[in-house]
């Protein structure tokens, strides 16, 4: 069975500062890997995946995340956030023609 | 068109009501699902639509039951709802369940407060 683990469930971070969100996968197969973004009262929002090929993704907003299959992680990153960037971020895995996983989420907070 | 619309966006009702929520999706799908997003607990997954077909129940009491007419259109019939059943239920749709590599598309949800 697949599992996604997100270590930090709140995240607060300075404006213009970087920031990672951590994610960590548990399958005995192949998967894809996806980050959503859920601003207040939304639903989800793909921001990137990694299908193959290279394990550097870039996403929308200016967030990327890097594939590391002998760490079994997808950590999500960007260089400088913004107040915008403020919501709740979810990784998520899939198995080939099996359902999303997803984590638990990890509320990043943007401070002025 | 938005892709996954959802209605209604909020929604009260007493523990005795009918109600429906509506999903539709403009994105030529054939694969529609039901979670549910409750305060401090990982998205559950509650239903999977495969080409009309019900693939998944994932142990959901009866007092949730969907329909799929087809396709675009995803239901869930809300009756003799629990305080606990209160939740944002997020409707979600892909181009088909198995052999995809397709990610997940989803509504803004409808706010569901049982009272």
């Amino acid at each position: 069975a697949q599992s996604v683990t997100q270590l930090d469930s709140q995240v607060p971070v300075f404006e213009e500062a970087p920031v990672e969100l951590r994610c960590n996968y548990s399958s005995s197969v192949s998967v894809y890997l996806f980050w959503y973004v859920q601003y207040p009262n939304q639903g989800l929002q793909l921001l990137l995946k990694y299908l193959s090929g290279s394990t550097l993704v870039k996403g929308i907003n200016g967030f990327e995340a890097e594939f590391n299959k002998s760490q079994t992680s997808f950590h999500l990153r960007k260089p400088s956030v913004h107040i915008s960037d403020t919501a709740e971020y979810f990784c998520a895995v899939r198995n080939y023609g099996q359902n999303f996983v997803f984590g638990p989420g990890t509320r990043l907070s943007v401070l002025p | 068109e938005t892709g996954v619309t959802q209605t209604p966006r909020h929604l009260v009702m007493g523990m005795t009501n009918k109600k429906s929520l509506k999903c539709e999706q403009h994105l030529g799908h054939n694969a529609m699902y039901w979670y549910k997003q409750s305060a401090k607990k990982p998205l559950e997954l509650m239903f999977v639509y495969n080409f009309k077909e019900q693939t998944e129940n994932n142990s959901v009491p009866s007092r949730f039951s969907p329909e799929c007419p087809n396709s675009s259109h995803l239901f869930l019939h809300l009756h003799t709802l629990q305080p606990e059943d209160s939740a944002l239920y997020l409707c979600a749709s892909s181009q088909r369940t198995s052999g995809s590599s397709g990610e997940l598309f989803f509504g803004e949800g409808s706010r569901l407060t049982v009272l």
